[in-house]
C-alpha cells in the first residue's frame, strides 16, 4: 500500500564498501528523486529523474550513481562508502503538481 | 548559503494555543511555498503551500501567510493538537545549480512540541 517505498531502512557499513538503496514508487508519477538529511539536518536534493532521465544532478561525488531501470523506480548505488555518507537518505516522487510531493520513510545509512 | 531559513530549531507550545512557525528566504526567484511535517523515522509529509501571488492559504487548522516584500512566512497551527508535535520544514521549489523546477531546496525546520 505504501506509495514510495525505500529499502533497507537501516543500513551500516564499513567505510570503502560498495552499497545500494532501492525506492520504488506506486503513484504513477513521472519524477523521482534522491534527497540527503545530513547531521544538520539539512534536507539538500542529490538527483531527480524524469521518466528514466536525469534532470537534476546536483553537487554530489561521483561514488554516487544513480539508477532508473523504469520509471517507478531509482536506485542509488554509493561506491567506496566514506565516514561522512553516514546520513538518512530520503526517496521522493512527484508528477506535475508540487503539492503531489511523496517522500520515502528515509534510509538511515551509518558507515564505520 | 541558505535560502530558506529557519531560525527557531525548536518551539514549545500548549495544548490548545496557536503556534506560529516562521520561514524567511533569500532568493527572490521564489515563487511558490510548502511546509511539511516529519515525525521520527518517517519522511516529510506535505502539509500546505501557498503561491507568491496570494498573502494567505487556509486549510483547516493550518494557515500559510507570505510577506513577499519581507521575503518571510509563517505557518499558523490553531488550535495546536498533540499529534502536532513534529518537525516542520519550509521549501520552496528551485534555489540550486542543477537546473530543473521540481527540486525543493529546505529549511533546516523546526521541532514543534505541544505541551498537554
Amino acid at each position: 500500500d505504501t506509495a514510495v517505498s525505500q529499502t533497507p531502512k537501516y543500513l551500516v557499513t564499513q567505510m570503502g564498501n560498495d552499497k545500494s538503496i532501492k525506492c520504488e514508487q506506486n503513484l504513477g508519477h513521472d519524477t523521482m528523486y534522491w534527497y540527503k538529511q545530513d547531521s544538520k539536518k539539512f534536507l539538500k536534493i542529490m538527483f531527480s529523474y524524469n521518466n528514466k532521465e536525469l534532470i537534476i544532478n546536483e553537487t554530489v561525488p561521483n561514488r554516487f550513481s544513480p539508477k532508473s531501470p523504469d520509471k517507478a523506480h531509482l536506485n542509488l548505488h554509493i561506491n567506496s562508502l566514506e565516514l561522512g555518507d553516514s546520513a538518512v537518505y530520503f526517496c521522493a516522487s512527484s508528477q506535475v503538481t508540487l503539492d503531489g510531493y511523496t517522500f520515502g520513510s528515509g534510509t538511515r545509512l551509518t558507515v564505520v | 548559503d541558505q535560502q530558506v531559513k529557519q531560525n527557531s530549531p525548536s518551539l514549545s507550545v500548549q495544548e490548545g494555543r496557536i503556534s506560529i512557525l516562521n520561514c524567511d528566504y533569500t532568493n527572490s526567484m521564489f515563487d511558490y511555498f510548502l511546509w511539511y511535517k516529519k515525525y521520527p523515522a518517517e519522511g516529510p509529509t506535505f502539509l500546505i503551500s501557498i503561491s507568491s501571488i496570494k498573502d494567505k492559504n487556509e486549510d483547516g487548522r493550518f494557515t500559510v501567510f507570505l510577506n513577499k516584500s519581507a521575503k518571510h512566512l509563517s505557518l499558523h497551527i490553531v488550535p495546536s493538537q498533540p499529534g502536532d508535535s513534529a518537525v516542520y520544514f519550509c521549501a520552496a521549489p528551485g534555489g540550486y545549480s542543477g537546473g530543473g523546477a521540481d527540486g525543493l531546496t529546505f529549511g533546516k525546520g523546526t521541532h514543534l512540541i505541544i505541551q498537554p
